[in-house]
């Protein structure tokens, strides 16, 4: 099975800072990565799919890369909004497996 | 729209069966895709439970397969997940979503599950 390893497991940073979140596969896979956003009390909301594509009106402060076994979440000009849990999601074999998650705070 | 919403034992004892049903509207279960269960511990990260097709061919997560039966009832539209011998671990919020070749793009809103006794 896939394991994806996400690192940082949480992140402090302020209103308009860069951030980046990082998924790492066990094995080299596709682009059959997702990444998910989920505010506290709430299911979590699809950001971007096969890897890089943003999704429908999710912000273009968002982006997606990687390839292989790496793969990124950038965040630029970070709003109040977009501070929650971010995971990784990597789809292309079962089982399906999410990252572990990367809480960003508001520093 | 797609909405999808989980109903089901939101309080369960050691030993007992989990049952939940997740009720579609906005798109028939029957015209295709996957439709998974995923859960999340109290504090904890998300789990990839188990997909089912519209044919009823699934696949399930091996940690829980042995515990596992996952279903669809067109008649209903809705499909379900049974999960046996449930111990305190299995307590967590059970989420129902439309799997699009991987893509979770519509998610209930999840209903939590406790196992105590």
């Amino acid at each position: 099975d896939i394991q994806m390893t996400q690192s940082p497991s949480s992140l402090s940073a302020s209103v308009g800072d860069r951030v980046t979140i990082t998924c790492r596969a066990s094995q080299g896979i596709r682009k059959d990565l997702g990444w998910y956003q989920q505010k506290p009390g709430r299911a979590p909301t699809r950001l971007v799919f096969g890897g890089s594509s943003l999704q429908n009106g999710v912000p273009s402060r968002f982006s997606g890369s990687g390839s292989g076994t790496e793969f990124t979440l950038t965040i630029n000009n970070l709003q109040p909004e977009d501070f929650a849990t971010y995971f990784c999601l990597y789809h292309d074999t079962y089982p399906y497996t999410f990252g572990q998650g990367t809480k960003l705070e508001i520093k | 729209q797609v909405q999808l919403q989980e109903s089901g034992s939101g309080l369960l004892r050691p030993s007992e069966t989990l049952s939940l049903a997740c009720a579609v509207s906005g798109f028939s279960v029957g015209e295709g895709f996957y439709w998974d269960w995923i859960r999340q511990p109290p504090g904890g990260g998300l789990e990839w439970i188990g997909s089912v097709y519209a044919t009823g061919s699934t696949h399930y997560n091996p940690s829980l397969k042995s515990r596992l039966i996952m279903s669809v009832d067109r008649s209903k539209n809705q499909f379900s997940l049974k999960l046996r011998s449930v111990t305190a671990s299995d307590t967590a919020i059970y989420y129902c979503a439309r799997d699009d070749y991987g893509d979770l793009l519509y998610w209930g809103q999840g209903i939590p599950v406790t196992v105590s006794s």
